[in-house]
């Protein structure tokens, strides 16, 4: 699975929209890229995941470059709640088999009230 | 809804006891998986399971053993404790192709 960078932390007003970036160059076309976030001494969380378009759910939207070499996920009105480590991840789309995530060390959002 | 649970939340072992990490799953999931989270190291996979009776290895199998019995339960058990097993165990689990797994709160394991 391809590598992802993201900074390491980043902060946001409440209410205000948070972007936060990762760079996955070498994504491979049958790659797909998830983003977790983790909020402290909770379980992981799921956000949103996407292969190529743009995708938007209750939580955030994804937004894919067109050559699927970085992305951004968008929390549009940020609030406290939001404070967390946020995890991308690119990973092969697979049925059954050893689906190790690679979550790395994601960025560390601090909403400001 | 339940989702993912685990229990104990916390525990505390001494050198060379054996326990069971539980984790169920109420979603019907196929898919089962264990990871420890240790500090700047991120989640390393254990052991998963595709399915009742089907257990293998990831990373760190070393130490840990796993059995899926029923698609809902997938305990995690320590045969001997040692003190680099402290840290916090997550589980997780899936269904099919390209869904996202979704993990419990964890267990916080120290091996005095």
């Amino acid at each position: 699975d391809a590598k992802t960078t993201q900074p390491t932390s980043m902060d946001c007003a409440e209410g205000r929209a948070a972007n936060l970036p990762c760079n996955h160059s070498t994504i491979s076309g049958n790659e797909y890229v998830y983003w977790y976030r983790q909020i402290h001494s909770q379980g992981p969380q799921y956000i949103i995941h996407g292969l190529k378009n743009n995708e938007t759910n209750e939580m955030a939207s994804l937004i894919i470059t067109e050559d699927r070499k970085s992305s951004t996920l968008i929390l549009p009105h940020a609030t406290l709640r939001d404070t967390a480590v946020y995890y991308c991840i690119v990973r092969v789309a697979r049925d059954f088999g050893n689906e190790k995530l690679t979550f790395g060390t994601g960025t560390r959002l601090t909403i400001i009230p | 809804n339940a989702g993912v649970t685990q229990t104990p939340k916390f525990q505390v072992l001494k050198t060379g006891q054996s326990m069971t990490l539980q984790c169920a799953q109420d979603m019907n999931h196929e898919y089962m998986s264990w990871y420890r989270q240790d500090p700047g190291m991120g989640l390393r996979l254990i052991h998963y399971s595709v399915g009742a009776g089907i257990t293998d290895q990831g990373e760190v199998p070393n130490g840990y053993n796993v059995s899926r019995s029923t698609t809902e339960d997938f305990p995690l058990r320590l045969l001997s404790a040692a003190p680099s097993q402290t840290s916090v165990y997550f589980c997780a689990s899936r269904n099919r192709y390209n869904q996202p797994q979704h993990f419990g709160d964890g267990t916080r394991l120290s091996i005095l």
